[in-house]
């Protein structure tokens, strides 16, 4: 079964607003990081935040980690259409990675 | 740098044919995953190599699935018979340490008629 589970599974909003999707796991992780996916494409890695980390940021994406409660929220503020894409967390227990099934974005201009 | 180099793009073909997927991981990247990802299932783990060894094939889902890596630079997923129920769109990844950040190709897109 997957480790990592996104929510909400779709999410639309406007330009300039911000995006805000949670993810829950179910095990210890060593890391959690975030992928966007754009259509037809392959995963590009956003941020990674180690299980020792609460929260780490990088431009306009803000990334927090509460162990006691398996989850991760990652924010996109001041989001623009380019941002349209499928989201996923991936969590670490060794040497793989265990994805979620996403979270579609769309950002309406 | 050249990222993750997977060929092909497309793929179609019909039920019992032998499928070849390719990849061409980031040169140094000791790991290479293979994913498969479709709606139902999402992204799942098939295969991954440490330095040309497969260390972990649980996710193979049979034994028409097979995966080689003959050299750090080139790497196989082949599908002998293939069935309709393979079509997805297949993923090769690469990174230089476990659980870091993974570089992926642009994936094959198999349709098996």
């Amino acid at each position: 079964s997957q480790q990592g589970e996104e929510d909400p599974q779709a999410l639309s909003i406007q330009e300039g607003e911000n995006a805000t999707m949670n993810c829950s796991y179910k095990t210890s992780i060593n890391n959690l990081q975030w992928y966007r996916q754009n259509s037809g494409r392959g995963l590009v890695h956003l941020i990674l935040i180690r299980s020792n980390e609460r929260e780490k940021h990088s431009g306009r994406l803000r990334v927090t980690l509460d162990t006691s409660k398996k989850s991760s929220s990652l924010l996109i503020t001041a989001s623009r259409a380019a941002d349209t894409a499928s989201y996923f967390c991936a969590t670490d227990a060794g040497s793989k990675l265990t994805f979620g099934k996403g979270i579609t974005l769309s950002v309406r201009p | 740098d050249a990222g993750v180099i997977q060929s092909p793009r497309h793929e179609v073909t019909e039920m019992g044919q032998e499928v070849t997927l390719r990849c061409k991981p980031i040169s140094g990247h000791d790991y290479l995953f293979w994913y498969r990802q479709t709606m139902m299932r999402g992204l799942e783990l098939l295969i991954y190599f440490n330095n040309n060894v497969p260390i972990d094939d649980s996710g193979m889902p049979e034994d028409r699935f097979s995966a080689k890596m003959p050299n750090a630079s080139f790497s196989t997923l082949k599908i002998q018979p293939s069935e309709p129920r393979d079509s997805a769109v297949y993923f090769c990844a690469s990174s230089p340490i476990p659980g870091q950040p993974q570089h992926f190709g642009d994936g094959t897109r198999l349709s098996i008629l």
